[in-house]
């Protein structure tokens, strides 16, 4: 079963705007959340990564907020530009199982220009 | 070399054939991955190697599939008797344990 669900499964957001995604996760074992982004035809590439003794983490445009009581992380990405226009994938590992990558299903982000 | 490197590409193969996949890990990664993405899914974690340790098989979905790591580097996974729901993306990571994962650009395997 999906271990780490996110949500939407696509959107689109006008340049300049804020791209929201949002993942849900059971496991309270995890404790490292990476986000991943992937372009077509690439393999992914970390984006920004959190661990769960913080709240937020923030690199250049890109945000992760995390909730450790709800169990649920999101990626806010700034001043959206059309370079952004990528599949971005959340996950989520822990130590105890060898930092095995649990991944969502995987957002389609579209940014116009 | 400067990253994770996988090869072929792509790969087309009539359905019943074996195929090898392979992954050349960054130089000094004790951990390699491989995972699964199909179109329009997440990735799904395959198997895990840890230096010289007993790889960890249970993604692995039926025993067709094999993986080996020779000499802690070099990385191949093969596919017996290749089904067209073998069709996928086939991905390959590397870490220093405990650490970031690099991904290779993947191997597209057709089955036709």
């Amino acid at each position: 079963q999906q271990q780490v669900k996110q949500s939407p499964q696509s959107l689109i957001v006008q340049k300049g705007g804020i791209s929201i995604i949002n993942c849900a996760y059971e496991n309270t074992a995890f404790d490292y959340f990476p986000w991943y982004q992937q372009f077509p035809g690439k393999g992914p590439a970390l984006l920004i990564a959190i661990r769960p003794d913080v709240s937020e983490k923030k690199e250049g445009r890109f945000t992760i907020s995390f909730n450790k009581s709800a169990k649920q992380f999101s990626l806010h990405i700034m001043d959206s530009q059309p370079g952004d226009s990528a599949t971005y994938f959340c996950a989520a590992s822990h130590r105890s199982n060898d930092y095995k990558l649990s991944f969502g299903a995987g957002t389609t982000v579209t940014v116009r220009a | 070399g400067a990253g994770v490197s996988q090869s072929p590409s792509n790969k087309v193969t009539e359905k019943g054939k074996d195929v090898e996949l392979r992954c050349d890990p960054i130089s000094g990664h004790t951990a390699l991955y491989w995972y699964r993405q199909s179109l329009g899914q997440g990735l799904e974690f395959l198997i895990y190697f840890q230096g010289n340790s007993a790889p960890d098989k249970s993604g692995l979905p039926s025993d067709r599939f094999s993986a080996e790591r020779t000499g802690g580097s070099v990385s191949t996974l093969t596919i017996q008797r290749t089904q067209q729901e073998d069709s996928a993306v086939y991905l390959c990571a590397s870490t220093l344990w405990g650490g970031e994962a690099f991904f290779g650009q993947g191997t597209r395997l057709t089955v036709v």
